[in-house]
């Protein structure tokens, strides 16, 4: 099994939608969950973190995590075609630092005017 | 200036030829890391040093060495180039925070073409 699991997309949605992307991990001791966008030809910008089961808001971006499940999930309300880029999800293996930190393959998301 | 930067930007080498990616830092953080990204296989981390006098293998550190200059320099080194190191390289900086928290920020990458 892989690390960390995405769906690779293309997620595609219409302006001002809810964008759905989900992320599992293996590891079940892991404690420290990130989100990163990145556009094309560009460096991965990180948009969200989350340490704690249940959600965080920023903005237009929640992410939601489920330790139980080991599921961890970033909604964008209200689409915009800027939001168009590839989410990566990153999750620090247990009892490691950031110089464990594992990324998924990322999805795609497609933002249609 | 941005706070995280990578030299060069571009590269194109010959197969045997060595090489060496350059990475600077102004956010004053202790903690460097090397990666490299290749279309279908994401991020990968080759090496990481969290000071001046600490040097940690990751997952794909075969064919690379780095070396930690300075709190602000952390260089990756390819002794012999080989073409299926052709990707996109990126440097990232970290700081642990509070609650041991730390976020990586990441410089704006090395495209490098080896033939």
């Amino acid at each position: 099994q892989k690390e960390v699991e995405q769906n690779s997309g293309p997620l595609s949605v219409p302006e001002g939608a809810i964008a759905s992307l989900n992320c599992t991990y293996s590891d079940r001791g892991s404690q420290s969950f990130f989100w990163y966008r990145q556009y094309s030809g560009k460096s991965p910008e990180l948009i969200m973190s989350i340490y704690s089961n249940g959600d965080k808001e920023d903005g237009r971006f929640t992410a939601q995590l489920n330790k139980a499940s080991q599921y961890v999930s970033l909604l964008i309300r209200d689409s915009q075609p800027s939001d168009s880029a590839t989410y990566l999800c990153a999750v620090i293996r247990s009892g490691g630092s950031q110089g464990n930190l594992i990324f998924g393959k990322g999805t795609k998301l497609s933002v249609k005017p | 200036d941005a706070d995280v930067t990578q030299t060069p930007r571009n590269r194109i080498t010959k197969t045997g030829k060595r090489i060496m990616l350059e990475c600077s830092q102004t956010k004053g953080h202790d903690r460097m890391y090397w990666y490299r990204q290749d279309p279908g296989l994401g991020l990968r981390l080759i090496y990481y040093s969290f000071d001046v006098k600490d040097i940690n293998k990751g997952e794909i550190s075969d064919g690379y060495s780095v070396s930690r200059q300075a709190q602000a320099k952390f260089s990756l080194s390819l002794e012999s180039a080989i073409p299926n190191q052709t990707a996109l390289y990126f440097c990232a900086t970290s700081a642990l925070g509070p609650s041991s928290q730390e976020t990586q920020y990441f410089g704006p990458g090395t495209r490098l073409l080896v033939l």
